[in-house]
């Protein structure tokens, strides 16, 4: 079975500050995604990332990058520059390759103070 | 393509009342999902459909819980005889399975039986 793990339940940075989110997993799978979610107060899921086991690079989309440690099964998520409109729930999620369910952690709340 | 789209978006119901949820995912999406999720917790498979193929349900999930995709197309998740246990946000998400395995989220149906 698949598990994800988010260790931090609360965390807050200032605006414009970096922060970093931790996500670790546990799988016996050799390929398989990694993603995190966003989920403002509004409720709804909003993908922010997605990291395929295969690849070394790190993935990166804009503010949004992260640090994938295959051998520690580690994947946390950087933003730089926070922003007010990144306060929201953030969740890590892991799919095996061609797999049919996504596992998900409990949840890092990120509060960006102004 | 306006994403995926959920009906209603909040439902009282008396414990012991049946209700039934909608959902219309992208259209092209050949995979859909339905997940709950209460407070505080990320969120938690229940079942999903490959077309209008259901393959896979949770072990958690009650007799009382059904799910139909009739002609691969929306899909509805009924709750018979409602308990207070199940009130939680529902929600359904689709992918194009084995092309970018992401996950689109609706905004989710609020679920209160009192």
């Amino acid at each position: 079975a698949q598990t994800v793990t988010q260790s931090q339940p609360e965390m807050s940075v200032q605006e414009a500050e970096t922060v970093t989110l931790s996500c670790t997993y546990d799988t016996s799978e050799n390929n398989y995604y990694l993603f995190w979610y966003k989920q403002p107060p509004s409720r709804q899921m909003i993908l922010v990332i997605r990291q395929e086991a295969y690849k070394q690079q790190n993935a990166t989309e804009n503010r949004f990058s992260v640090n994938f440690q295959k051998a520690a099964k580690s994947f946390s998520l950087k933003i730089s520059d926070s922003q007010l409109g990144d306060t929201a729930m953030y969740f890590c999620a892991f799919m095996k390759s061609r797999g049919n369910q996504f596992y998900f952690g409990t949840g890092t709340s990120l509060t960006v103070i102004p | 393509d306006t994403g995926v789209s959920q009906d209603p978006r909040h439902k009282i119901t008396k414990r012991g009342q049946n209700v039934t949820f909608r959902c219309d995912p992208i259209s092209e999406h050949n995979r859909l999902y339905w997940y709950r999720q209460t407070l505080g917790q990320g969120p938690e498979f229940l079942t999903y459909f490959q077309n209008e193929a259901q393959l896979e349900k949770s072990r958690l999930l009650s007799d009382r819980f059904s799910a139909e995709r009739p002609k691969g197309s929306f899909s509805t998740l009924e709750i018979q005889r409602t308990e207070q246990g199940d009130s939680a946000m529902y929600l359904c998400a689709s992918s194009l399975f084995d092309v970018n395995e992401k996950l689109f989220f609706g905004s989710g149906t609020q679920l209160s039986v009192l």
